[in-house]
């Protein structure tokens, strides 16, 4: 799988708009970018994916740039839920075989202040 | 929709010993993935099934490390002979299959082993 870069940690405040960079320069043409993240003591849960347009759903927007190479997490009114680890994964869905799963790096650790 | 479930959720044994855990995916779903996590990093993956058949191990999933899902349903995943490194968060997943589908993993809460 393809590597993708995120800092460390962000901190942003509750009811403000959170932008989670994501770095992956050597993406291939079939590779999905996929966001998963993990609240504190469960599993990682999904959030979006997304291949070349921007996307929207309930928990958040993908913003995808033009080269593909870096794309951005965005939570439009964070709450103190949201406070989670946020992983950026690129997953190729044509592999055609092989595990088809995720290969998580350290992700960015959202701190959300009251 | 049940979610995955994992059992059980914490477990401390001895050095030495053995100890066996049990994933129960979502009931449509016949791929199942067994992750591996330690504290402040991400999971890593050690195996992954499609319906009964193992079709993928990783090279952290030492000879003491056995997974089966023997009726393509439920999986267990046993280790043989703890280590303390082996102390970690097992979690487990599933998907469904193919194109067509986000390919979205659904995880389970996990199950915590503590080696003394």
């Amino acid at each position: 799988d393809a590597k993708t870069t995120q800092p460390n940690s962000m901190e942003s405040n509750e009811e403000e708009p959170v932008h989670l960079p994501c770095n992956h320069s050597t993406i291939s043409g079939t590779d999905y970018i996929h966001w998963y993240r993990q609240l504190p003591s469960q599993g990682p849960e999904y959030v979006i994916h997304g291949l070349t347009s921007n996307v929207n759903n309930r928990m958040a927007s993908l913003a995808i740039a033009e080269d593909r190479k870096s794309s951005t997490l965005i939570l439009h009114r964070a709450t103190l839920r949201d406070a989670a680890v946020y992983y950026c994964i690129l997953r190729d869905l044509n592999s055609g075989g092989g595990a088809d799963g995720l290969t998580f790096g350290k992700g960015t650790h959202l701190i959300i202040q009251p | 929709d049940t979610g995955v479930s994992q059992n059980p959720r914490h477990k401390i044994t001895k050095r030495g010993q053995n100890v066996t855990f049990r994933c129960d995916p979502i009931s449509e779903h016949n791929r199942l993935y067994w992750y591996r996590q330690t504290l402040g990093q991400g999971p890593e993956f050690l195996t992954y099934f499609q319906n009964e058949a193992q079709l993928e191990k990783s090279r952290l999933l030492s000879d003491r490390f056995s997974a089966e899902r023997p009726k393509g349903s439920f999986s267990t995943l046993e280790i043989q002979r703890t280590e303390q490194g082996d102390s970690a968060m097992y979690l487990c997943a599933s998907s469904r299959p193919g194109r067509g589908h986000t390919g979205e993993l659904f995880f389970g809460e996990g199950s915590r082993l503590t080696v003394l």
